[in-house]
């Protein structure tokens, strides 16, 4: 059984916009982390954010933003200001017995 | 500073041929993980090791893959007799897990190798 669904497989924004990716995963455990990693075309894998379940509080990186609901197991990924250099894949990810379960990617598009 | 390396950045191959691909982590990093991305996925799991043991293997790791880490530094994974479904990229990421059994450590992750097999 997929543990993280992406349900978006490619998105479009016009620069300076804001964007919102979704992601749903599935998990009995307590506490655990959650993450978005960003895969630019170069191809190599950048963590994003990441939020300890055990936080209520959503993570806040500059222009990236989390809303965390724990209740429903959602983890969306907020782009504020989009710029250029977001046009990459974005990979939300959960980490499992020190292995990390990747979704299947949203690709995201950045329009001048 | 220099981060996690993999080498070569790029491998086409017959099928039926052996291939071995090295990873270099960041130094002193303890921990060092291979992961397999195909085509529109996202990677999946392989194989880690923490120093030189290596902790677990992906029931996706078949006999014709083997990865060593010998001195707890550098790692090696190679396939033997490659399939054309052995295409993918293969990601290595390292990280530092402290004493005291902390939760969560940073994985970091390498450009990857990509391997093409005809």
């Amino acid at each position: 059984a997929q543990t993280v669904t992406q349900s978006q497989p490619e998105m479009s924004v016009q620069e300076a916009e804001t964007v919102t990716l979704s992601c749903t995963y599935d998990t009995s455990e307590n506490n655990y982390y959650l993450f978005w990693y960003k895969q630019p075309p170069s191809r190599q894998m950048i963590l994003v954010i990441r939020q300890e379940a055990y936080k209520q509080q959503n993570a806040t990186e500059n222009r990236f933003s989390v809303n965390f609901q724990k209740a429903a197991k959602s983890f969306s990924l907020k782009i504020s200001d989009s710029q250029l250099g977001d046009t990459a894949m974005y990979f939300c990810a959960f980490l499992r017995d020190d292995k990390i379960i990747f979704g299947k990617g949203t690709r995201l598009h950045i329009l001048p | 500073d220099t981060g996690v390396s993999q080498d070569p950045r790029h491998k086409i191959t017959k099928r039926g041929q052996n291939v071995t691909f090295r990873c270099d982590p960041i130094s002193e990093h303890n921990r060092l993980y291979w992961y397999r991305q195909t085509l529109g996925q996202g990677p999946e799991f392989l194989t880690y090791f923490q120093n030189e043991a290596q902790l677990e293997k992906s029931r996706l790791l078949s006999d014709r893959f083997s990865a060593e880490r010998p001195k707890g530094s550098f790692s090696t994974l190679e396939i033997q007799r490659t399939e054309q479904g052995d295409s993918a990229m293969y990601l290595c990421a390292s990280s530092l897990l402290l004493a005291g059994g902390v939760f969560y450590n940073e994985q970091f992750f390498g450009p990857g190798t990509r391997l093409t097999v005809l």
